[in-house]
């Protein structure tokens, strides 16, 4: 019964492969969200969608490619990873923009 | 642009005592705040939702004020317990994110 899920929960990989990072919501959600959560433990927001629409890309460098193919679902994708790639992603969730969000557990990606 | 600091950066207390933590932002033009706790290697739980319409939240031993025109929210935690050892965030909602702040890492110690 777990609200937000993630997958996979570690990801291990070398410099220049490509991955994905999947996420799921059961709340019925209309927007999701992907954050990055550096070394620092610092969060920042990546990107986000509404009705499988993109409302938020926030500077991020286009190797990163988020793909939602419905409104419970947000994917990223990543190209060429570098090591400054390393950090844990966390995907949320939301009813409506600028209301409450709820988090997965996060991926934590480590690129060597 | 907007941003948030939480004060202290860690605290740790003895079991049983009440605390603050603080959170202030840059920019009073928010819609919501938002207090989150985070468990090592764990994601983010959220604790209280304050609109920016409200003064103040409650959930259990928690409760939470907000002062949109000074900038600033406070999480109150009644009578501590060892459980309530974590980190815990603020974030401020405005234009379709959340801006977090820098955290505060409690340790309630028996």
């Amino acid at each position: 019964d777990t609200a937000v899920s993630q997958t996979p929960k570690y990801l291990v990989t070398q410099m220049g492969n490509d991955k994905s990072i999947k996420c799921e919501q059961n709340l019925g959600h209309d927007t999701m969200y992907w954050y990055k959560q550096d070394s620092k433990k610092f969060l920042k927001i990546m990107f986000s969608y509404n009705n499988k629409e993109l409302i938020i890309n926030e500077t991020v460098p286009n190797r990163f490619s988020p793909k939602s193919p419905d409104k419970a679902h947000l994917n990223l994708h990543i190209n060429s990873l570098e090591l400054g790639d390393s950090a844990v992603y966390f995907c949320a969730s939301s009813q409506g923009r600028d209301n409450e969000q709820f988090f997965g557990p996060g991926t934590r990606l480590t690129v060597l | 642009k907007q941003e948030v600091t939480q004060i202290p950066a860690a605290l740790s207390v003895p079991e049983g005592e009440n605390l603050v933590l603080n959170c202030s932002f840059t920019d009073s033009a928010i819609y919501n705040l938002q207090w989150f706790r985070q468990d090592p290697g764990k994601g983010l739980t959220s604790l209280l939702l304050i609109q920016s319409s409200q003064r103040e939240q409650t959930s259990g031993r928690l409760n939470a004020s907000l002062d949109k025109s000074s900038g600033r929210s406070t999480l109150y935690i009644a009578a501590s317990q060892p459980g309530d050892s974590a980190t815990y965030l603020c974030a401020v909602i405005n234009t379709d994110k959340l801006i977090f702040g820098t955290g505060t890492r409690l340790q309630v110690f028996p």
